[in-house]
């Protein structure tokens, strides 16, 4: 069984600052993908970006960017420029390649101050 | 696109009551999740739904928990009898066919309250 484990509970960064994400996997699949999640306070979950396992290049989404790093299992995600907007909890997700479920990490509460 | 409706946003009810949950995924899309998302346990998948059939219900916690999925444009999730512990936000996600890997669109999602 896959699972995804998110080491920083919460975290808090200045706006306009850079952040980064952590979030490993374990797995034994060598095709799969990797997904983070946004969950603002209004509690709706929203797609930030994913991450194609067999695809070297860093998936990058405006602000949004990831480091993901096969071998180590290791898929963060860096908010360069951070926005008031992007407090929300933040959940790192992983797909078996054609398996309909994801699992999810466990979450980490970022939180930018003004 | 509509995105996926869930209804109602808000319950709350008396322990042993019957609560239903109901979930309309996006047109076109032929997986239904159901999670449960509470502060000691994080997000939690109860079942899945593929082509209106159940996958794997293997996150449901017990009896008293039942879902349906009675045709491709919705899906009920009912608790009977309910019990305080069951205090929860529900959430329903759907996503579209292969051939890729698609990611999961989320409803705003149930907050539920058994008191």
């Amino acid at each position: 069984a896959q699972t995804v484990t998110q080491s920083q509970p919460e975290m808090s960064v200045q706006e306009a600052e850079t952040v980064t994400l952590s979030c490993t996997y374990d797995t034994s699949e060598n095709n799969y993908y990797l997904f983070w999640y946004k969950q603002p306070p209004s509690r709706q979950m929203i797609l930030v970006i994913r991450q194609e396992a067999y695809k070297q290049q860093n998936a990058t989404e405006n602000r949004f960017s990831v480091n993901f790093q096969k071998a180590a299992k290791s898929f963060s995600l860096k908010i360069s420029d951070s926005q008031l907007g992007d407090t929300a909890m933040y959940f790192c997700a992983f797909m078996k390649t054609n398996a309909g479920k994801s699992t999810f990490g466990d979450g980490t509460t970022l939180t930018v101050k003004p | 696109d509509a995105g996926v409706i869930q209804s109602p946003r808000h319950e709350v009810t008396e322990m042993g009551q019957e609560v239903t949950l109901r979930c309309k995924p996006i047109s076109g899309h032929d997986y239904l999740f159901w999670y449960r998302q509470t502060m000691m346990r994080g997000l939690e998948l109860l079942i899945y739904f593929n082509n209106n059939v159940p996958i794997d219900d293997s996150g449901m916690p017990e009896d008293r928990f039942s879902a349906k999925m009675p045709n491709a444009s919705f899906s009920t999730l009912k608790i009977q009898p309910s019990e305080p512990r069951d205090s929860a936000v529900y959430f329903c996600a759907s996503s579209p066919p292969g051939p890729v890997n698609q990611p999961q669109h989320f409803g705003d999602g149930t907050r539920l309250s058994i008191l």
